[in-house]
């Protein structure tokens, strides 16, 4: 099953507008979540990543915010631009056996019209 | 050149084939990892591999083998392709730890027809 849960699927943002994409997970061991952008024809990029024991991490226009106790974490990008209009994913993973895979969640396709 | 490198980029092949991906890295990283990647459903987890010779099944491994020829190769087999498993294929690695950064190839478009 889906072991990170990410809303919206899709999202258009005007130019200059706060894109907000939001993520779940259910597995409290999880502790680093990092966030992928992907481009048509790319595969994914890390963006932006964060550790449980902090509740918010930015970089340039990208924040992300991290609600331990909730286990849910967004990011926010300010001042969106059409250069920003991409795929994105949460994701998550998990100090045990699993070779430290990523779980993803589904993906958000974010459209910033100019 | 690219730190992940997949090929190739695009196949079409029939159904019953046999047919193999492959990838190769130059990042000296450990762990390699496959991932396949649908519309609406993400990145899921077919295979990893801590090295060599520590290969693991992730969550939809059922139809797919894998092979870890060297640190820096890992393929990707599909013993008899269904049409179901048309979709994107991306391989990925990562340094030993728990913070480091995923690097993903430019994935491989496969089609069965």
């Amino acid at each position: 099953q889906q072991q990170v849960k990410q809303s919206p699927q899709s999202l258009i943002v005007q130019k200059g507008g706060i894109s907000i994409i939001n993520c779940a997970y259910e597995n409290t061991a999880f502790d680093y979540f990092p966030w992928y952008q992907q481009v048509p024809g790319k595969g994914p990029a890390l963006l932006i990543a964060i550790r449980p024991d902090v509740s918010e991490k930015k970089e340039g226009r990208f924040t992300i915010s991290f609600n331990k106790s909730a286990k849910q974490f967004s990011l926010h990008i300010m001042d969106s631009q059409p250069g920003d209009s991409a795929t994105y994913f949460c994701a998550a993973t998990l100090n045990s056996n699993s070779g430290y895979a990523l779980n993803f969640g589904k993906g958000t396709s974010l459209l910033v019209t100019p | 050149d690219a730190d992940v490198t997949q090929t190739p980029r695009n196949r079409i092949t029939k159904t019953g084939k046999r047919i193999m991906l492959e990838c190769s890295q130059t990042k000296g990283h450990d762990r390699m990892y496959w991932y396949r990647q649908d519309p609406g459903l993400g990145l899921r987890l077919i295979y990893y591999s801590f090295d060599v010779k520590d290969i693991n099944k992730g969550e939809i491994s059922d139809g797919y083998s894998v092979s870890r020829q060297a640190q820096a190769k890992f393929s990707l087999s599909l013993e008899s392709a269904i049409p179901n498993q048309t979709a994107l294929y991306f391989c990925a690695t990562r340094a030993g730890g728990e913070y480091t950064e995923a690097f993903f190839g430019q994935g491989t478009r496969l089609t069965v027809v």
